[in-house]
């Protein structure tokens, strides 16, 4: 299966703990997106790579928030002390390199965060 | 401040009829409009998308009409199949050298056979 993964697929996790997510893009894509989903609404823009480089953060990304992708492939989503309010479905996405904005983002199926 | 609406959270088809999902927007400097289609446990997947400089795109059973002057889209799926019932969300993209993709908060559709 070459599409864009997540791991894990599901997280329950205590108010206060850190959790890490994964997300493993398509082979040579070269932008990859970070969205949330709560119950209801869409996905809401959390961040963007191109590349390695963390090129738009959302004011969403609060100072718990933080994202990486170090080798411009796979990334990870860090949230620390997590909250209530942080439970949601954490989606990935990847999009080739050039062309122009209409162009398709993959997604992945998804983390959903459950915070206790 | 939701630049994207779906103002329908549901709507209910016979199968073989036209189903109609519907958006408006408030962004003028919205350059594409996309339509994904989510099923259960599944991410979102891509189903068709216009230019901003266009007023019609067509694909098969599916059909995006855009109309600027009213900031609104819609998509006609013609025939509908039971298979088409899912949450459709309508997204708009704006290339700022940056990139970023606001997206509506869906339409659930139900396709009865």
């Amino acid at each position: 299966d070459t599409g864009v993964s997540q791991n894990p697929r599901h997280k329950i996790t205590k108010r206060g703990q850190n959790v890490t997510f994964r997300c493993d893009p398509i082979s040579e894509h070269n932008r990859l997106y970070w969205y949330r989903q709560t119950l209801g609404q869409g996905p809401e823009f959390l961040t963007y790579f191109q590349n390695e480089a963390q090129l738009e953060k959302s004011r969403l990304l609060s100072d718990r928030f933080s994202a990486e992708r170090p080798k411009g492939s796979f990334s990870t989503l860090e949230i620390q002390r997590t909250e209530q309010g942080d439970s949601a479905m954490y989606l990935c996405a990847s999009r080739p390199r050039g062309l122009g904005a209409g162009d398709t983002q993959y997604f992945g199926p998804g983390t959903r965060l459950t915070v206790l | 401040d939701q630049q994207v609406k779906q103002n329908s959270p549901s709507l209910s088809v016979q199968e073989g009829r036209i189903s109609i999902l519907n958006c408006d927007y408030t962004n003028s400097m919205f350059d594409y409009f996309l339509w994904y289609k989510k099923y259960p446990a599944e991410g979102p997947t891509f189903l068709i998308s216009i230019s901003s400089i266009k007023d019609k795109n067509e694909d098969g059973r599916f059909t995006v009409f855009l109309n600027k002057s009213a900031k609104h889209l819609s998509l006609h799926i013609v025939p509908s199949q039971p298979g088409d019932s899912a949450v459709y969300f309508c997204a708009a993209s704006l290339n700022t050298g940056g990139f970023k993709t606001i997206f509506g908060a869906g339409t659930r559709l139900f396709v009865k056979a």
